[in-house]
């Protein structure tokens, strides 16, 4: 069966330094794997998606994530963090190989809190 | 463009009443869902349509119902309210286009208590 666990419901982390958000996966086959952001009521944003190629893929906003197939994890990633960055980040994960069951599996989500 | 917008941002119903949820977008999108947002349960999906005419269970149909008359339009009926449908609710759409199916967009998002 299809899953994606975000480990973690918070994470902090000071203004300029590195963060990680992270996300593991469980697929039959090739994941599909996106990262969303949700805003203080607000609707979700689409940051960055891996379909295949490089593993290290680039988004929005100045973050970018690693496929890692061996791990199954697809963790976010930004060099140095804002405040502004603080939100709900969401992991979520497709089956390639699901044929006609393309929906999309969600993380619980995990709030990340960017202190001054 | 718009996006995706939702009406109403807030509804309060009483148990038992019904009302619908408004969804449209105009980004000529085939995909549109429903998703509700409850504390540690992160997004579930409700309903969705592949496209005009054609809509599908989710993970958590029961008591909602949609149909998908245009390419525009969504809406997602509450037949007989009740307070474990008090939740957020998002409407997202995407293309149908391979490897972009599943970039969604979402609305804003209505919040409903059911009392």
């Amino acid at each position: 069966a299809q899953s994606v666990a975000q480990p973690e419901d918070q994470v902090n982390v000071a203004e300029g330094n590195p963060l990680t958000v992270k996300c593991t996966y469980s697929v039959s086959g090739n994941p599909y794997l996106f990262w969303y952001v949700q805003y203080p009521n607000r609707g979700l944003q689409f940051l960055l998606k891996y379909i295949t190629g490089d593993n290290l893929v680039k988004g929005s906003y100045g973050f970018e994530a690693e496929f890692n197939k061996s791990q199954t994890s697809f963790h976010l990633k930004k060099p140095s963090a804002l405040v502004s960055d603080s939100a709900l980040y969401f992991c979520a994960v497709r089956d390639s190989n699901a044929g006609n069951n393309r929906k999309l599996i969600w993380g619980l989500g995990t709030s990340l809190a960017v202190n001054p | 463009n718009a996006g995706v917008t939702q009406t109403p941002k807030f509804q309060v119903l009483k148990t038992g009443q019904s009302m619908t949820l408004q969804c449209a977008q105009d980004m000529n999108h085939e995909y549109m869902s429903w998703y509700r947002q409850d504390p540690g349960m992160g997004l579930r999906l409700i309903h969705y349509s592949v496209g005009a005419g054609i809509t599908d269970q989710g993970e958590v149909p029961n008591g909602y119902n949609v149909s998908r008359s245009t390419t525009e339009d969504f809406p997602l009926r509450l037949l007989s309210a009740a307070p474990s449908q008090t939740s957020v609710y998002f409407c997202a759409s995407s293309t149908g286009l391979a490897g972009s199916r599943d970039t969604q967009y979402f609305g804003p998002g209505t919040r409903l208590t059911v009392l």
